[in-house]
């Protein structure tokens, strides 16, 4: 059972460059879910998907970020026009739903994101 | 407000010792879940275990506890036996209905020989 994969792990891009971002989740995972980690700080939630629908955005994600996951598998995020302030881990989780308290989410192991 | 609040920035202990890492939360929901993972600095976030709300007995998972206090509520990680890694970020998040955590800013624990 390989673990959620976050690709690329490192990205340096200059301020205003498009970035993308891909995951891909436990398989047979129907949820999965994007944060972003900034240093210091406990991730915090962007958005979440169960299977390909995107079902709850936090207000974190401008309309700069888009997030997609078209087959209900691997997602991307995609951050456009970046600023200096996107600059963080983004990480990655993926869950199998089972009760809604009590699914756990397993994390990538992040995209860190450095905007020049 | 805070949703949970993790009051020790680091902690220090001696290999094979136990240490405990404080964690409170702020709800009104009566179902809620509360987890623990652990951060290396390869930054992956680790599951250690889970707590529900509505669960009678302390949860634990191997050498992790989690001392549940749920008058107080408090959700105290307690490892026993420390290791050199367990060196690490560890986060106590909570969630309460919805599908998203809730961190608090992490511990960071140093483990010396």
């Amino acid at each position: 059972d390989t673990g959620v994969s976050q690709d690329p792990r490192h990205k340096i891009t200059k301020r205003g460059q498009n970035v993308t971002f891909r995951c891909d989740p436990i398989s047979e995972h129907n949820r999965l879910y994007w944060y972003r980690q900034t240093l210091g700080q406990g991730p915090e939630f962007l958005t979440y998907f169960q299977n390909e629908a995107q079902l709850e955005k936090s207000r974190l994600l401008s309309d700069r970020f888009s997030a997609e996951r078209p087959k209900g598998s691997f997602s991307t995020l995609e951050i456009q026009r970046t600023e200096q302030g996107d600059s963080a881990m983004y990480l990655c989780a993926s869950s199998l739903q089972l009760a809604v308290i009590t699914d756990t989410q397993y994390f990538g192991p992040g995209t860190r994101l450095t905007v020049l | 407000a805070q949703k949970i609040t993790q009051t020790q920035p680091g902690m220090f202990v001696q290999e094979k010792e136990a240490v405990t890492l404080d964690c409170t939360y702020d709800t009104s929901d009566p179902s809620y879940g509360l987890f623990w993972y652990k951060q290396p600095s390869s930054g992956e976030m680790i599951f250690l275990i889970y707590q529900g709300s509505y669960d009678q007995q302390n949860a634990t998972e191997g050498r992790y506890s989690l001392n549940f206090q749920k008058a107080r509520k408090s959700a105290n990680l307690v490892i026993s036996a420390s290791q050199l890694g367990d060196s690490a970020m560890y986060f106590c998040a909570m969630r309460e209905g919805g599908q998203k955590l809730v961190f608090g800013t992490g511990t960071r624990l140093l483990v010396s020989p």
